[in-house]
């Protein structure tokens, strides 16, 4: 199947700064990509959908000043967390869906960002 | 109410064994698509098998097959013979039509699964 990477794995910061997470396809050009929430042992919640080029839908409830998401090519999309708190914890996961040539039935996900809040 | 519901917060199965995960669905769009998902304790999803609305035959790959009842609206996942490296949390999830934003991806609460000697 094809390949989406996170960056970092996992991350540490002080409450107040601002944390960038990247998601890479790196074997196929990705024209929507999902970013999701989990926290301990609980499912992944949907953030936001974003598209190449466009601003990114997001789910209700999610602050889109705090979760930044920008989508500049068909393989890279980052989610900043602006001004991040301890309650922003969590486990972030990003999934990648192709245009064309793909397959329509299935999303790629990266591996996730750990993100610690202290 | 939820659109996918796994009743099963944990289940326990010998090794070598089969074993079946539930899942049910809610919506009221035909065109819609069932996915399960396993995730290890590292965090990573791996997609297992998928199951389209239209689809007439039962999704097999492997050792996993998903047995698919319509008018009941579940989607249960079947693994058979199972293995020590089983040993996770396995997500039910649905995706509702086939353009645009329905595209997205509703997941279930999980089931998690160990296997035992």
């Amino acid at each position: 199947g094809a390949v989406v990477s996170q960056h970092p794995s996992w991350v540490i910061c002080k409450s107040g700064t601002s944390v960038k997470i990247e998601c890479r396809s790196l074997d196929f050009q990705a024209t929507t990509m999902f970013w999701y929430r989990q926290f301990p042992k609980q499912s992944l919640m949907l953030m936001a959908t974003s598209n190449e080029g466009s601003k990114a839908t997001y789910e209700q409830g999610v602050e889109k000043d705090k979760f930044l998401i920008n989508h500049a090519s068909l393989t890279l999309s980052t989610l900043t967390v602006t001004s991040a708190h301890p309650e922003d914890s969590s486990f972030y996961i990003c999934s990648a869906r192709g245009g064309s040539g793909s397959s329509y039935n299935e999303q790629f996900f990266g591996p996730g960002t750990r993100l610690t809040v202290l | 109410a939820q659109k996918i519901t796994q009743t099963q917060p944990g289940m326990f199965v010998q090794e070598k064994e089969a074993v079946t995960l539930d899942c049910t669905y809610d919506t009221s769009d035909p065109s819609y698509g069932l996915f399960w998902y396993k995730q290890p304790s590292s965090g990573e999803m791996i997609f297992l098998i998928y199951q389209g609305s239209y689809d007439q035959q039962n999704a097999t790959e492997g050792r996993y097959s998903l047995n698919f009842q319509k008018a009941r609206k579940s989607a249960n996942l079947v693994i058979s013979a199972s293995q020590l490296g089983d040993s996770a949390m396995y997500f039910c999830a649905m995706r509702e039509g086939y353009t645009g934003g329905g595209n997205k991806l509703t997941f279930g609460t999980g089931t998690q699964l160990k296997v035992e000697l």
